[in-house]
């Protein structure tokens, strides 16, 4: 079964540093998604990101994040001076369309950490 | 989106079918009703989903009234692996998916 690949598993970082999480989407899905799950909380959309660019984004999704498809087969998120409450399992997303009748594939999850 | 309402928790035993509903009053005509399930530490993963009437899959059913106000999940015969969160969600994606707080179902041996 295809599945969405994300690294890495666990990041710990010093709170207000840059951090870099990566994602192999499905090879022929063409929509993108980043989410968040704050321990113990519901998962948070942030953003969806299709043909090279960000088709919805959420008030969670601020100046302080960014995404990136760099090239045919990843797709980034990165997070600029982190917080302490960025700490959360963040996970990507992808599917072959954004219509209601299609399911999305998660990956695994990146916790990160922020010390 | 409709705002889904489902049980915060349920318990049931190994062996048993498990029937999760989940009430969106205010669905809309292009909404599909779509479920998930979570494991802790791991990503949502689909179910299934339906627009009308009955779905099934080799993992559950999925039940539609006439009136889709409501759907109702269903897991033939329960295993201690299923213990999981369940998520409704209902809408047409449009780039995003919307979760609730989910059913924490817990199966008992």
């Amino acid at each position: 079964e295809p599945e969405v690949t994300q690294t890495p598993s666990h990041q710990v970082t010093q709170m207000g540093q840059e951090v870099i999480l990566r994602c192999v989407p499905i090879s022929n899905h063409l929509y993108f998604y980043w989410y968040r799950q704050i321990l113990g909380q519901k998962v948070e959309f942030l953003v969806s990101f299709y043909n090279n660019e960000i088709s919805e984004k959420s008030e969670i999704f601020d100046d302080q994040f960014s995404v990136e498809r760099p090239d045919g087969s990843n797709f980034t998120l990165k997070i600029r001076s982190t917080k302490l409450e960025d700490s959360a399992m963040y996970f990507c997303a992808s599917s072959a369309s954004r219509y209601g009748n299609t399911e999305a594939f998660f990956g695994q999850g990146t916790r990160l950490t922020v010390v | 989106l409709a705002k889904t309402t489902q049980p915060i928790s349920m318990d049931s035993y190994e062996g048993q079918e498990v029937n999760i509903t989940c009430s969106h009053n205010n669905i809309a005509t292009n909404d599909y009703i779509t479920w998930y399930q979570q494991f802790p530490s791991q990503g949502p993963r689909f179910i299934i989903q339906g627009y009308k009437t009955k779905v099934t899959n080799e993992v559950a059913s999925l039940f539609i009234p006439a009136d889709r106000k409501s759907s109702t999940l269903s897991l033939p015969r329960v295993s201690l692996s299923d213990t999981a969160v369940y998520y409704c969600l209902v809408g047409d994606i449009k780039g995003k998916l919307i979760f609730g707080q989910g059913t924490e179902l817990s199966v008992k041996p």
